[in-house]
């Protein structure tokens, strides 16, 4: 009954070989976030989605892109990833319009080869 | 703009110590305070808000606005309690103060 669904849970690319990230849910948030968490740091938020509306953090870099083609599904597309590009990226989902949580995914584990 | 800060980046205590995790906070306007968690290998997972004033896990956290904490704390710590603990904070207001800001962590660590 998971209800933010992170696929893959580990995923290896190539330097500089486009990859992307998929993030679905089930529970009809308006908003999506995407964080980077490398080794025993917190979460770093990239970007967020409220509804279309697409909400980038200042300090995320270019190389970073994301998709939220409807309400259930969201992209994160690496275009040339590096070896620093290497962490755990979570996907979370919240509702605006009241005092709510966020509820997070298992996350994907990007190795870079 | 929104901040949160958790001076302290371990915390080691015995069993049946009692801990507290501090999480302190920058906002200008009236900010809804979160402490998540994230054990060994799971997802990360609210475990309180400030908003509903409840105890979970037998933690309790209570916002200070003169303060400007949210302090996590547990009379008698156990050692399932071992995990990083995250504040964090999400605003109301117009645009992007919704979102949610997390500290940089407490690595909790309970000695038998």
């Amino acid at each position: 009954d998971a209800m933010v669904i992170q696929n893959p849970r580990y995923q290896v690319t190539q330097f500089g070989k486009p990859v992307t990230l998929s993030c679905s849910q089930t529970l009809n948030h308006n908003v999506m976030y995407w964080y980077q968490q490398k080794s025993s740091q917190a979460p770093k938020l990239l970007f967020h989605y409220y509804d279309k509306d697409f909400n980038n953090e200042a300090d995320t870099p270019d190389n970073f892109q994301s998709r939220r083609p409807n309400t259930s599904f969201c992209f994160l597309d690496i275009r040339s990833p590096g070896l620093g590009d290497a962490a755990m990226y979570l996907c979370a989902t919240s509702r605006v319009g009241g005092w709510t949580e966020a509820f997070f995914g298992q996350g994907t584990r990007l190795t870079v080869v | 703009a929104q901040r949160v800060t958790q001076p302290e980046k371990l915390l080691s205590v015995f069993k049946g110590a009692p801990v507290e995790l501090k999480c302190n906070y920058s906002y200008s306007g009236s900010p809804e305070l979160f402490w998540y968690v994230q054990y060994s290998r799971q997802r990360l997972q609210l475990l309180l808000r400030h908003i509903s004033r409840e105890s979970i896990k037998g933690f309790t956290a209570d916002l200070n606005k003169g303060e400007t904490s949210f302090h996590l704390k547990k009379p008698f710590a156990q050692e399932e309690d071992s995990a990083m603990y995250y504040c964090a904070l999400s605003g109301q207001g117009g645009g992007s103060n919704y979102k949610l800001t997390f500290g940089k962590g407490t690595l909790l660590t309970v000695n038998p």
